[in-house]
């Protein structure tokens, strides 16, 4: 089944322990890219990857990191969470880009205390 | 960047009943996708459509991308239909692509 699966779906975690959101995709698609969705904010992206060794910032990357060694892999690292990264992050991944559809993966639900 | 808005808001409707959910864009896009984010806060892909009429089941869409709008039908509306529905454009200039404010349909019995 083609799809998208992001680990952990729930994590609840202490200012500055570092963590790692895992995305992997099952569809050889080029594009991944990572969301995060506040209340009254929206969802906004906070870094694309056009390819293996290819990542770019989008709108809120501070605090955030990434990599993009495999095709298939895009983890989302947190070096030093803090109280207001907690979210709803997504995942999603596209074959070529923005011009394709997009799929997303379930979510992952991040509380920092 | 282009602007995206979605009407109504919020909508609550008796199982059975059918509806319409807007989108207006204000430039030419590229890519127009539908999405239902559950009570879970799963996004569910609907429809990937930047232009034309699809169906699925008792959904529908229209894209009329030379008038900037897209319409999302639901017909015999069911409780597992509540959630927000999100509809995102990308215009072809910006790296991302934008999402509207939603519609947040509440289904009841």
């Amino acid at each position: 089944e083609a799809q998208v699966t992001q680990n952990p779906r729930y994590l609840i975690t202490v200012t500055g322990k570092k963590l790692t959101v895992t995305c992997s995709q099952n569809m050889n698609h080029e594009y991944m890219s990572w969301y995060r969705q506040d209340p009254g904010l929206g969802l906004r992206q906070i870094y694309y990857s056009m390819n293996v060794e290819v990542t770019d910032k989008g709108d809120v990357p501070e605090g955030y990191k990434v990599s993009r060694k495999e095709k298939r892999n895009f983890p989302l690292i947190l070096e030093s969470p803090s109280p207001n990264q907690t979210s709803l992050y997504f995942c999603a991944s596209s074959l070529k880009g923005w011009a394709y559809e997009q799929y997303f993966g379930p979510g992952t639900r991040l509380t920092v205390t | 960047g282009i602007q995206v808005e979605q009407s109504p808001p919020d909508l609550i409707l008796q199982e059975g009943a059918n509806s319409t959910l807007r989108c207006n864009f204000s430039d030419s896009v590229n890519n127009l996708q539908w999405f239902h984010q559950n009570p879970w806060g799963q996004l569910i892909n609907l429809f990937y459509i930047p232009s034309g009429t699809k169906q699925n089941g008792r959904l529908s869409a229209t894209t009329v991308a030379t008038e900037r709008y897209s319409l999302l039908y639901i017909s015999s509306s069911q409780t597992t239909d509540s959630g927000v529905y999100f509809c995102a454009v990308w215009a072809g200039t910006a790296s991302k692509l934008t999402f509207g404010t939603g519609t947040r349909l509440q289904v009841t019995l």
